[in-house]
């Protein structure tokens, strides 16, 4: 039972690179997040999904997309990276939404230059 | 919005003394976790304690909602307990549910 995984685990952009961040989770969980880690402001919900094939906005969604074709993964997109979106990325999943267990995955440290 | 403040911020101790961590928030929720970010950065999720006791192993925490505060016990520490403990509570967003985390304690346990 592996949890919830994240790959890839660093990596380096330049401004204006595009690059997809792979979550997956082996714990049939249909609740799926991605958060943003920043020093001194927390995690905040870039986007989340309540199920196979949905997806809906977080607080920062702005410059990212996600895609649920699948219940286990849940993927994060970047189409155009800025130095603002320099953060280290965490994925979490759920059985049934934030009143339950969240599971977070080891994180995806991304640096744009 | 609602405020979630921890004490104390920093807190050294050496290994096998015994800490309390303290969780306050400003208004009433309905659930509240613990979670423990390791030095590599992994976040572990501790305790899904709205109310009441719960213990695992060292561990313990207690949420009194009525008072709006929490508390994490770590008995007997290890160096391995060493990292950021953050506690975090779901609130209703502008038509979403979100986590809002405290501002985290970091323990450094020495041997």
């Amino acid at each position: 039972n592996a949890g919830v995984t994240q790959t890839p685990k660093f990596r380096v952009l330049k401004t204006g690179q595009s690059m997809t961040l792979l979550c997956a989770q082996d714990m049939n969980h249909e609740y799926m997040y991605w958060y943003r880690q920043d020093p001194g402001m927390g995690l905040r919900l870039i986007h989340y999904s309540v199920g196979e094939g949905t997806t809906a906005k977080g607080e920062v969604p702005d410059g990212y997309n996600v895609s649920r074709l699948k219940k286990q993964n849940f993927l994060l997109g970047l189409e155009s990276a800025a130095p603002s979106q320099t953060s280290v990325y965490f994925c979490a999943s759920s059985y049934g939404g934030l009143t339950y267990e969240q599971y977070f995955g080891p994180g995806t440290r991304l640096t744009v230059t | 919005g609602i405020q979630v403040e921890q004490s104390p911020p920093d807190l050294i101790l050496q290994e096998g003394a015994n800490s309390t961590l303290r969780c306050n928030f400003s208004d009433s929720v309905n659930n509240l976790q613990w979670f423990h970010q390791n030095p590599w950065g992994q976040l572990i999720n501790l305790f899904y304690i709205p109310s009441g006791t719960k213990q695992n192993g060292r561990l313990s925490a207690t949420t009194v909602a009525t008072e709006r505060y929490s508390l994490l016990y770590i008995s007997s520490s290890q160096t391995t307990d060493s990292g950021v403990y953050f506690c975090a509570v779901t609130v209703m967003n502008t038509g979403f549910q979100k986590l809002v985390f405290g501002t985290g304690t970091r323990l450094l346990v020495s041997p």
